[in-house]
């Protein structure tokens, strides 16, 4: 699977977007991008995923540039809740191991 | 509760004893897969199931680890002569191994710490 660069920790006033780098220059075309949330204390949850056209659900949209080397999360309207350790995960949907590569991802903070 | 289930939530242990933890993944997932993590880590891929069988196991797995998974329902994952560096969350995560979304449902976790 493809490495991906993410920034170490990342601030957002509660209300505003939230907009989380990730760059995975060494995507390969089968690889689609994956985002997990942690929340302290609880184990990672999934957000969204994509492989080249963005995409937008009930959390929050993902956008990939048209290289696919990187991409951006968005949380539309950051709250208190949202502060969390974000991890973008690129991966080929069927590989034959299925698990996900983590790295150290972006720790957000939502302040008041 | 249709979530994953992990028990017990934490576990303190001392130096040299034998744990067992317990993940109920949700009923329809087929895959269960077992990870590790470390305080200011990401989760590590330890193990994973698909049905009752074990497909694949990371050199993080030890030959003091071992993990079950009898009739493709729950997993058991016991580490034997514990050690200090093995304090930190175990994990347990289920999906389908096709379909849409291919997300992983994971469980809150225990926390083992080995004193």
């Amino acid at each position: 699977d493809a490495k991906t660069t993410q920034p170490t920790s990342m601030d957002c006033a509660e209300g505003r977007a939230a907009n989380l780098p990730c760059n995975h220059s060494t995507i390969s075309g089968n690889e689609y991008v994956y985002w997990y949330r942690q929340i302290h204390s609880q184990g990672p949850q999934y957000i969204i995923h994509g492989l080249k056209n963005n995409e937008t659900n009930e959390m929050a949209s993902l956008i990939i540039t048209e290289d696919r080397k990187s991409s951006t999360l968005i949380l539309p309207h950051a709250t208190l809740r949202d502060t969390a350790v974000y991890y973008c995960i690129v991966r080929v949907r069927d590989n034959a191991g299925n698990m996900l590569t983590f790295g150290g991802g972006t720790r957000l903070m939502v302040k008041p | 509760d249709t979530g994953v289930s992990q028990d017990p939530r934490h576990k303190i242990t001392k130096r040299g004893q034998n744990v067992t933890f317990r993940c109920d993944p949700i009923s329809e997932h087929n895959r269960l897969y077992w990870y590790r993590q470390t305080l200011g880590q990401g989760p590590e891929f330890l193990t994973y199931f698909q049905n009752e069988a074990q497909l694949e196991k990371s050199r993080l797995l030890s030959d003091r680890f071992s993990a079950e998974r009898p009739k493709g329902s729950f997993s058991t994952l016991e580490i034997q002569r514990t050690e200090q560096g093995d304090s930190a969350m175990y994990l347990c995560a289920s999906s389908l191994a096709t379909g849409e979304g291919l997300g992983y449902t994971f469980g809150s976790g225990t926390r083992l710490t080995v004193v």
